[in-house]
C-alpha cells in the first residue's frame, strides 16, 4: 500500500494566507526531504529534515518521527508559491537507499 | 547548493528504437539514483547504484533498462528497445552516502517516445 500520505491534495489560498501541508508515513523512517516541483516540472528541493523543526525564509519543516508524519508550513502565501509540493520518505531498508514519493499537494495561490 | 545535470533535457524518439540518459552527479558523491515520473503522475523510484553494480531495482526497472557509470564519467539510464509507456521524465538523484543522506536532483529529462 502506499507509504507515504500527503494532505490536502489540493489547496487554494488568498495571498498572505498561510498554508500547512501534512506527510504521514506508515513505515519507519531514515530521513525526509521536502521539495517543490514547478509548472514545468523541475524539482526544488526545500527541506532535509530527518527530525525536528528547519526553518528557511518562510517556510518551516517539523518532523515528528513518533508520530510518523512531516509538516510544511508556508506562511504569508504569494502567488509564486502556486506548484505542487512533494514530500519524499527514506526507509531504513539493508539494501541501499531509496526515496518514496507522495502524490504531491497541488498549492494554488490567488492575487 | 550541489547541483546534478542531465543531458539532454529532452529527447523524443520512435519507439523500438535505444536511448541513453546522461547525468552528471555532484562531483564527491557514490551513490546514484533514477526516478520516473509519468506525467501528472507520482514519483517512482526505478534503480540506486554503487560502486559499478546495482544495489536495488524497482518492478519499474524492465530488463530493457540497465545503468553503468564507466570510469566515473556519466551515470547513465539506457533503453532498449523503448515503449510507449517509457514516455515520462526521469530524475537522476545522488547522495554523498546513504541511510539518512540528502539525495541532490536533478532537473530532469523529458522522455517521449513515439
Amino acid at each position: 500500500g502506499q507509504q507515504v500520505q500527503q494532505s490536502p491534495a489540493s489547496l487554494v489560498l488568498q495571498e498572505g494566507e498561510n498554508a500547512e501541508l501534512q506527510c504521514n508515513f506508515s513505515t519507519s523512517l531514515n530521513s525526509m526531504q521536502w521539495f517543490y516541483q514547478r509548472p514545468g516540472g523541475s524539482l526544488v528541493s526545500l527541506f532535509y529534515n530527518p527530525s525536528g523543526t528547519k526553518h528557511s525564509g518562510r517556510l518551516t519543516s517539523t518532523t515528528v518521527i513518533k508520530e510518523r508524519r512531516s509538516s510544511l508550513h508556508i506562511s504569508s502565501s504569494q502567488t509564486t508559491d502556486s506548484g505542487t509540493y512533494l514530500c519524499a520518505l527514506e526507509r531504513e531498508e539493508g539494501t541501499g537507499s531509496k526515496l518514496s514519493f507522495g502524490k504531491g499537494a497541488k498549492l494554488t495561490v490567488s492575487p | 547548493g550541489p547541483k546534478v545535470l542531465q543531458i539532454p533535457s529532452h529527447q523524443i524518439i520512435d519507439m523500438g528504437q535505444m536511448v541513453t540518459l546522461n547525468c552528471d552527479p555532484v562531483s564527491n558523491h557514490l551513490y546514484f539514483y533514477w526516478y520516473k515520473q509519468i506525467l501528472g503522475q507520482q514519483m517512482e523510484f526505478l534503480v540506486n547504484f554503487y560502486n559499478g553494480k546495482v544495489m536495488e531495482k524497482s518492478k519499474l526497472f524492465k530488463d530493457q533498462f540497465s545503468v553503468e557509470r564507466p570510469d566515473g564519467s556519466y551515470f547513465t539510464l539506457k533503453i532498449q528497445p523503448t515503449a510507449l509507456e517509457d514516455s515520462a521524465v526521469y530524475f537522476c538523484a545522488s547522495s554523498h552516502n546513504w541511510g539518512a543522506y540528502e539525495q541532490y536532483f536533478g532537473p530532469g529529462t523529458r522522455l517521449t517516445v513515439l
